[in-house]
């Protein structure tokens, strides 16, 4: 059974950097790509970039670079998302994601972030 | 960017009617058109990829049709565990956009 298992909330400072993770279970995991995609409250999805564990090739949104650093550890089949100088604008539910093809058949349960003093 | 667009932001039905959702590209998405579900508790999951493909597990009361710009997600007979939000997505080009969604509610 495919899983993504996220990691758990995570309340920051406003210019701080935080890190979160994804850990894949279930599948060969540098046979896929990871997505994420970022949820603000009450709002839709937004999707941030991707990185490829097999190569560690990454590909952002324009609207992401400079805020958002993907990488992954194939020793422990996880993936994670670095996002830094923190503002209110940060604060959302973020997803990873599998890829298949042209969709994302796998989503994790999300890390909640919130950006407060 | 290609805009998603989802004219409906929520929508109310009895158990056992027939919904249908609507999802509608900025330019040709070529078929790539994807349907996701978002439960109350923030689970999401895939039901339909490019655009009539039903997923894995999904059942079979879900489908989907379209082409060109425009596309819809339907359920043949409305469950209760079918509350939920549901989003499109285009995987034609980069950057994947998705749509503002539709809020499904039990009349």
């Amino acid at each position: 059974e495919v899983q993504l298992q996220q990691s758990g909330p995570e309340l920051v400072k406003p210019g701080a950097s935080v890190k979160m993770s994804c850990k894949a279970s279930g599948y060969t995991f540098i046979s896929y790509v990871m997505h994420w995609v970022k949820q603000k409250p009450g709002q839709g999805l937004e999707w941030i970039g991707y990185i490829n564990p097999y190569n560690d090739g990454t590909n952002y949104n324009e609207k992401f670079k400079g805020k958002v650093t993907l990488t992954s550890d194939k020793s422990s089949s996880t993936a994670y998302m670095e996002l830094s100088s923190l503002t209110s604008e940060d604060s959302a539910v973020y997803y990873c994601a599998r890829e298949r093809g042209i969709t994302l058949d796998y989503w994790g349960q999300g890390t909640t972030l919130t950006v407060s003093s | 960017d290609i805009q998603m667009t989802q004219t409906t932001s929520s929508l109310s039905a009895s158990l056992g009617d027939r919904v249908t959702i609507s999802c509608r590209a900025s330019q040709d998405i070529s078929n790539y058109l994807n349907w996701y579900q978002q439960k109350p508790d923030g689970t999401v999951k895939l039901l339909i990829y490019c655009t009539s493909r039903l997923h894995s597990g999904v059942p079979s009361r879900f489908s989907g049709s379209g082409s060109g710009t425009d596309y819809s997600l339907t359920i043949s007979s409305l469950d209760q565990e079918d509350i939920a939000t549901y989003f499109c997505q285009q995987g034609n080009t980069l950057p994947w956009t998705f749509g503002g969604g539709t809020k499904l509610e039990i009349k």
